[in-house]
Order: C-alpha cells, then structure tokens, then sequence
C-alpha cells in the first residue's frame, strides 16, 4: 500500500455511460494528479491539481472531467467515452509548492483503474 | 521543457548478473531525478531519487542509480539481478519550472531477467 487508493480497479463502460473514477491519499499531500498509460504509450499526465486548485491540463478532451473537492479526493469524471480511451488510468500524489519548494520529494502513485470503453 | 529519453525498450539480462537502465534528461534547471518501477497491472512503485549532494544513489531492493551532469545521465543499476526485478522502469524528472508540480517520465524499459 502506498497511501494512495483507486476505485474502482476495473471499470467497462459503453461510449454512452457516465462513471467517476475516484482517487485517495492519506499522506498529507497538497498535489495530485490523473496519468493515462496506453499500451506502447508512454505515461501521459492529464491534470494536475495544487491546492485544490487546477493548474495543469494538457489538451485532454472534455470527455474527462477531473473534480478535487479537497486535497485528499480527486475524481475523474467521464462521459461518451471513444474506445481508444480504454487504458490504464493512474492516480498520484506528492508534495509540491508554488515557488518550487518541495520539488524534491517524489510522487506517490494509485494502482490504478483499468478502464475499457465498449 | 523538462525531457526524459530511455534509450532502450527492452533490456535483458541473466540472473546473477549485473544489470544497467539507462536514462538520459534534459532539464533548464537543477535536476531532481527520480527512478519508479511498475508490475503488471499496478501503479508505479518508487525506487530511488536524486536531488543534490553524492552522485551514486542507493534505494529500495539493490538498486542504485548514477548522476552523471556532464553526460545528463542517471543509469539504474544493480549488482545481481534477480527474476523478480523483472518489470517496466521508468525515469522521471521533475520539472521545477513549473511550480514544481509535474513529473516528466520517460517511455519505459522493459527489463527481463532470465533464469
């Protein structure tokens, strides 16, 4: 366990459905973040939240919905998904400030939902 | 822009031996490096980290990891593999620039070890 928790661990879903995927941490943490990993695709960061606030969305389509209610709750919400969405959906946290400080702490990862759009 | 290349997709190696992950960056910055291991269907597992001070970092289970600044390297090594050090590797940077928030990772290495 590393302190960082996703439900669920398996999600099927039609192209029509509407699910969230929710991530956990109980470290403390103040950052987190929602990476997709394709089959021969590297890890690709979707959002990053600081604070609770979103500063970090690298032209994801709007398909995917994140939500951070606080700092220990991320959500990713998503809706008429396409098949080639289906992947491995990974949950991270870490320390991280706004002026830099704590950039050397590492991040701490979910085991992920394997997500596969139907 | 923060960048992580690993050169290799797929290394192998025989059990007992010693075993190389190569990682090269590119960074405006201060480096801060990080080395995370992944098994199937799971997260990443962090290994071991480089922020300032020796550049030979030890971590979790053996392995360790060399900075080199003049050649942007930072290698992940281990003396004797074993068949459960079989997994996916992947090198990270942290990008400091950007509130220090983002960790950029490389494409992967797929180590086998062989019996």
């Amino acid at each position: 366990e590393t302190g960082v928790t996703q439900t669920p661990r398996h999600l099927v879903m039609g192209m029509t459905n509407k699910k969230s995927l929710k991530c956990e941490q109980h470290l403390g943490h103040n950052a987190m973040y929602w990476y997709k990993q394709s089959a021969k695709k590297p890890l690709e960061l979707m959002f990053v939240y600081s604070l609770e606030e979103r500063v970090e969305n690298n032209s994801v389509p709007s398909r995917f919905s994140p939500e951070c209610p606080n700092s220990s709750h991320l959500f990713l919400h998503l809706h008429t998904l396409q098949p080639e969405d289906s992947a491995l959906y990974l949950c991270a946290s870490s320390q991280g400030g706004a002026t830099g400080k704590l950039a050397n702490t590492e991040a701490f990862f979910g085991q992920g939902t394997r997500l596969t759009v139907v | 822009a923060q960048s992580v290349a690993q050169p290799e997709d797929q290394v192998n190696v025989a059990e007992g031996n010693p075993l190389t992950v190569k990682c090269t960056y590119s960074v405006s910055g201060n480096p801060y490096l990080f080395w995370y291991v992944q098994y199937p269907n799971r997260g990443l597992q962090f290994l071991l980290k480089y922020i300032t001070g020796d550049n030979l970092v030890k971590g979790s289970y053996g392995f360790e990891a060399e900075f080199n600044k003049s050649q942007t390297s930072f290698h992940l090594k281990k003396p004797s593999a074993l068949v459960s050090d079989s997994a996916l590797y992947f090198c990270a940077v942290r990008d400091i620039d950007n509130y220090g928030q983002n960790f950029v990772f490389g494409p992967g290495t797929r180590l086998s070890v062989l019996p």
